[in-house]
């Protein structure tokens, strides 16, 4: 069964702090890994997007890791501020349909206190 | 930001009303979606469109039905509301583009309550 699964369900952090988040994943065949970002009442917003080639990317503050192999994948989060707290989610696609199936975590929420 | 639409943000209405939920995008993507989506749970999705006049089902079983008569715009109804169709619900759209990744774009959801 195609599952996504994210570690912690929850954490609070102090303004200025790392954090690492963790996805673990056994979607079969992978096509590739997503990481989002959403805010509470909002639609997720795209962080950042890896295929099977790439094991790392980074997007500003963000920077996601991918091991094809074990199935994991983390985002870390440098110096982290206020506005960075909401729901991350992995999401993982699949290449057995035209569609490009997605299978969506539950998400972490983060809370980052002054 | 991407540009897709969903209104409206929040609705409450009572048991049995016929609601129709709206979303709109101005990307031209062929590609659109329907999630729902309960507090601190996974999105599941309930409908998608190929493109015009073409619909279909998803993972999750909904009683709720969508048409697709142009490409910008995809509709969700519900003809008769119940409670258990409280949640909030997430429109998405994404361009089909051969061995390139097919990235979806969000809506800011509508919050849905039933009483």
């Amino acid at each position: 069964k195609n599952q996504v699964e994210q570690s912690p369900q929850s954490l609070i952090i102090l303004e200025g702090k790392n954090c690492t988040l963790q996805c673990n994943y056994t979607v079969s065949p992978f096509s590739n890994l997503r990481w989002y970002k959403q805010d509470t009442g909002r639609g997720p917003v795209s962080l950042t997007i890896m295929t099977f080639s790439e094991n790392t990317k980074s997007n500003g503050r963000y920077t996601a890791t991918l091991d094809a192999d074990t199935k994991q994948s983390s985002l870390h989060i440098t110096a982290s501020q206020l506005s960075d707290s909401a729901s991350y989610i992995c999401v993982v696609s699949d290449r057995g349909s035209t569609l490009g199936r997605l299978y969506f975590g539950r998400g972490t929420q983060l809370t980052v206190w002054p | 930001e991407a540009d897709i639409y969903q209104t409206p943000r929040y609705l409450v209405i009572g048991t049995g009303k016929k609601i129709t939920l709206e979303c709109s995008q101005t990307m031209g993507h062929d590609k659109m979606y329907w999630y729902q989506q309960d507090p601190g749970m996974e999105l599941h999705l309930i409908h998608y469109s190929y493109g015009v006049n073409s619909t279909e089902k998803g993972d999750l079983s909904s009683e709720s039905t969508v048409s697709r008569i142009r490409t910008e715009h995809f509709p969700l109804t519900l003809e008769s509301a119940r409670p258990s169709h409280t949640s909030q619900y997430l429109c998405a759209s994404s361009v089909s583009m051969r061995g390139l990744i097919n990235e979806q774009f969000f809506g800011p959801g509508t919050r849905l309550t039933v009483l």
